[in-house]
């Protein structure tokens, strides 16, 4: 079985732009959420999806969106990027609400 | 607010020996607890899982301990290698439908 997938691996971006990443979760699985990892702030929750819903959202500003596709595959959004979004984006999915598959990661880089 | 705190955030150890890393959180009405394994750069790896009403689970070299009462995790790793060299997550769920909480990872150097 194919793990999660996320597309692209690495994005370069300058101050102002906006990024759209994506990430495939397992077949199967339903939930996907994604986390932004920083080295000063470590892992940190943005928002999950379920069935095309949004199940929970952390605590980062309106500049970060997502969605679900009726296929499980997910995106999220940042607008008007700034230098502080530099970042590794982590999607995980699973089946309801148990064990997160993690993907590799998207390596977001702002200029 | 659940915290999640890793020590020591760093460790460097010989080849063959045995080890533990720790993690205590704050809260201790948790659903599970979760040990991962991150290379750098790269994704992360979920090791072992332990539900709240579990008090340990074994993969091979590894076994994490829960004991929810005094909010703490340690993970074993047994007969370290070089291979395991990497940084160490442990991270929580709260009763009911949340999202997981992090803590900042123990970063481990086995030296051959």
């Amino acid at each position: 079985k194919a793990g999660v997938t996320q597309t692209p691996r690495y994005l370069i971006k300058t101050r102002g732009q906006q990024v759209t990443l994506s990430c495939s979760p397992i077949s199967g699985h339903r939930s996907v959420s994604w986390y932004q990892q920083t080295p000063g702030q470590g892992l940190q929750f943005l928002f999950e999806y379920f069935s095309e819903t949004q199940r929970n959202k952390g605590n980062f500003p309106g500049r970060f969106s997502g969605r679900q596709f009726s296929n499980s595959r997910s995106e999220m959004n940042v607008s008007t990027l700034e230098l502080g979004d530099s970042a590794l984006y982590l999607c995980a999915s699973s089946v309801d609400t148990d064990t997160q598959y993690f993907g590799p990661g998207t390596r977001l880089t702002v200029l | 607010k659940q915290e999640v705190t890793q020590i020591p955030a760093a460790l460097s150890v010989p080849e063959g020996e045995n080890l533990v890393l720790n993690c205590s959180f704050t809260d201790s009405a948790i659903y599970n607890l979760q040990w991962f394994r991150q290379d750098p750069g790269k994704g992360l790896t979920s090791l072992l899982l332990i539900q709240s009403s579990q008090r340990e689970q074994t993969s091979g070299r590894l076994n994490a301990s829960l004991d929810k009462s005094s909010g703490r995790s340690t993970l074993y790793i047994a007969a370290s290698q070089p291979g395991d060299s990497a940084t160490y997550l442990c991270a929580v769920e709260r009763v009911g439908n949340t999202p997981l909480v992090f803590g900042k990872g123990t970063r481990l150097s086995v030296i051959a």
